[in-house]
């Protein structure tokens, strides 16, 4: 099955800077990349996507990468407020049995400290 | 609200007892998931259903979990004797489809169980 490995655990930035968050998955028919975002007490939120046919995405201030070749993608948060703290979570996803299988990384801590 | 929606938002029983959860998806979503998240990890994939049809558990899910959806609309999650090692957030996530399509999983709030 899919493995998706995510790191680092726990990332501090200042406010305004920017924050990497990088994952990588083991098997190549994965071809759908969400991130969430999920608050404390709160629900996973789709904040981005991208699809294998695509190398990158960008939504304002939120952009995700793309390298099928060696299994890797990132989230890129440039500008950081503090309402971006939360932990994030990348997943894979693939078709199987007529649904797309998602699986998720462990996880990012933010904290943006104003 | 027209989101994903959970019942109870927190559950907390003894050791041995039988509990239940319910999701009610987005009212046009004919995909379903259960998942179950531990503190510090992502969400791990429990089941799947295709409108009342349930294609697909984990291994992680026990012969003490069963779940169901009847209609094709909520769903329900029973643990059965329950044990400490259950206690979690329970998710439950639904997708509009349809098959052969990359669609969104869009999450409820869950349901966290603490078992006594």
């Amino acid at each position: 099955g899919e493995n998706v490995e995510q790191h680092p655990s726990t990332l501090s930035v200042q406010e305004g800077d920017s924050a990497v968050i990088k994952c990588t998955y083991s098997d190549s028919a994965s071809n759908y990349f969400p991130w969430y975002k999920q608050e404390l007490g709160k629900r996973p939120q789709l904040i981005i996507d991208i699809r294998s046919n695509v190398g990158e995405k960008k939504d304002q201030r939120i952009a995700v990468t793309l390298n099928k070749t060696a299994k890797h993608f990132s989230l890129h948060i440039t500008e950081t407020q503090p309402e971006d703290s939360a932990v994030y979570f990348c997943a894979a996803s693939y078709h199987s049995g007529g649904y797309q299988k998602v699986t998720f990384g462990i996880g990012t801590k933010l904290q943006v400290i104003p | 609200d027209t989101g994903v929606s959970q019942d109870p938002r927190h559950k907390i029983t003894k050791r041995g007892q039988n509990v239940t959860f319910r999701c009610d998806p987005i009212s046009e979503h004919n995909r379903l998931y259960w998942y179950r998240q531990t503190l510090g990890q992502g969400p791990e994939f429990l089941t799947y259903f295709q409108n009342e049809a349930q294609l697909e558990k984990s291994r992680l899910l026990s012969d003490r979990f069963s779940a169901e959806r009847p209609k094709g609309s909520f769903s329900t999650l029973e643990i059965q004797r329950t044990e400490q090692g259950d206690s979690a957030m329970y998710l439950c996530a639904s997708s509009l489809g349809p098959a052969g399509d990359l669609d969104t999983q869009y999450f409820g709030p869950g349901t966290r169980l603490t078992v006594l």
